[in-house]
């Protein structure tokens, strides 16, 4: 099976700065999703990542906040800008390989601890 | 807008015991459905999924789930509880319109406690 990498896998920051989590895939993707995992909650889908054009924001998340990038099939990038205590969760990558009847797989998450 | 119920937020069994974890959905047609199990520090395992035709599912680790559409239900079971079980699962849909099964709606999520 593919392997799915998210950097960095935890990390504490600075209220008001930003972090740029990053998810690799050793093959190639044809969607690629980011998940957000608030303390004790849930997951929530943030966005879609869209090869070579915009991200698609589910209703709650916006460009500004939550900047994503996807430069190809296997990459992708969430940001989360001027963040805040309230942005302390577990942020998901997860990815479609295509085709009938598949499954989303997971990445090992970041846990994000915003100080 | 789809939704998803866990109805127990958390459960504990003694090991051996059987189990059923309860997944109830809103949603206009059948949607694809999915149990997930996360252990602590660990990413998302797919445990088992339905997309259409039998309505019983066998998954890994011993793990199945019914689908039972006049219930709107997906209730995952297992006949005898191992402590390495203890987790968080969680029920998912994906709504088959939209061209994926790897955009999903999860619900609250149940913690399975197990005793020895």
């Amino acid at each position: 099976s593919a392997v799915i990498s998210q950097k960095p896998s935890r990390d504490i920051c600075q209220r008001g700065t930003s972090l740029t989590i990053q998810c690799q895939v050793d093959s190639q993707v044809t969607m690629m999703f980011w998940y957000r995992q608030q303390p004790g909650q849930s997951l929530t889908l943030i966005a879609t990542a869209n090869q070579g054009s915009e991200a698609t924001y589910e209703s709650g998340f916006v460009i500004d906040k939550f900047p994503i990038s996807r430069p190809n099939l296997t990459f992708s990038t969430l940001t989360v800008s001027n963040m805040s205590p309230e942005d302390s969760s577990i942020y998901l990558c997860s990815v479609d390989f295509g085709g009938r009847n598949t499954e989303a797989f997971f990445g090992q998450g970041t846990r994000l601890t915003v100080v | 807008a789809q939704s998803v119920t866990q109805p127990d937020i958390h459960i504990t069994v003694s090991e051996g015991a059987s189990l059923e974890l309860r997944c109830n959905y809103s949603y206009g047609a059948t949607p694809y459905l999915f149990w997930y199990v996360q252990s602590p520090g660990q990413g998302l395992q797919l445990l088992l999924k339905y997309f259409s035709g039998d309505t019983l599912v066998q998954g890994i680790k011993g793990f199945e789930a019914e689908f039972k559409r006049s219930q709107s239900s997906f209730n995952l079971r297992k006949p005898s509880v191992h402590w390495s079980d203890a987790a968080e699962y969680f029920c998912a849909v994906a709504n088959p319109r939209s061209g994926t099964a790897s955009k999903l709606t999860f619900g609250t999520g149940t913690r399975l406690q197990v005793t020895l």
